[in-house]
């Protein structure tokens, strides 16, 4: 069982709709992150999270809002999304930045846009 | 030249066989190198990591690191129906900036036939 945590599962919105991702891991890890991945892709990096800091977007469309309200959780707010955003949104987070770079993910989200 | 490069695939591999798959990287100042194992519609799963030059088992699966040819490889013995799935490779790559920001592969997808 992944000790990542996602919700929800599956997500489908209207362009105009306003949603969230969650995203939430107990293993006290600091830093977090937010993928992108399209079918037979790999995953697209969006946002990284270091010590509840936005260390670094990946010029992803203000659209796509992310949020660390503490240590353990990770949001991503959706607005006036495309049809061309619907894709598995990956969660993953790592231990602090020991030099091994392992990333554990979530299960995923994923996410229809109408 | 891609980041890291993988064959797309299908790898197809009779029941009990030793699947081989392979990766290459451009960045010669990686460090973290990573197999993980992707489900249809699942998110990506850790199955190995390696750092140093050489050979590193785990029960039926081996990886290889070759960083003077910048070739690194996972070996899979005695291969099961289950083992099918797309293989992602990826690579810290020697500056991060903040968190572990990995390069996938693209992936190769594993076929094992009964």
């Amino acid at each position: 069982d992944t000790e990542v945590t996602q919700t929800p599962k599956h997500l489908v919105m209207g362009m105009t709709n306003k949603k969230s991702l969650k995203c939430e891991q107990h293993m006290g890890h600091r830093a977090m992150y937010w993928y992108k991945q399209k079918a037979k892709k790999p995953p697209e990096l969006m946002f990284v999270y270091s010590y509840e800091k936005l260390s670094i977007n990946e010029s992803v469309p203000s659209r796509f809002s992310p949020e660390c309200p503490n240590s353990s959780l990770l949001n991503l707010h959706l607005h006036a999304l495309q049809p061309e955003d619907s894709a598995l949104y990956l969660c993953a987070s790592s231990p602090p930045d020991t030099g091994t770079g392992e990333l554990f993910f979530g299960e995923g989200s994923r996410l229809t846009v109408l | 030249q891609k980041e890291v490069e993988q064959n797309s695939g299908p790898l197809s591999v009779p029941e009990g066989a030793i699947a081989s798959l392979n990766c290459t990287y451009s960045d010669r100042g990686s460090q973290s190198f990573f197999w993980y194992r992707q489900y249809s519609g699942k998110s990506p799963e850790l199955i190995m990591s390696i750092y140093s030059n050489g050979d590193k088992e785990d029960g039926r699966f081996t990886a290889q690191l070759n960083k003077a040819s910048q070739y690194v490889s996972l070996l899979i013995r005695d291969s099961q129906p289950s083992d099918s799935a797309t293989y992602l490779c990826a690579v810290r790559p020697r500056i991060t900036g903040g968190g572990n920001k990995l390069t996938f592969g693209t992936g190769t997808q594993l076929k094992v036939e009964l």
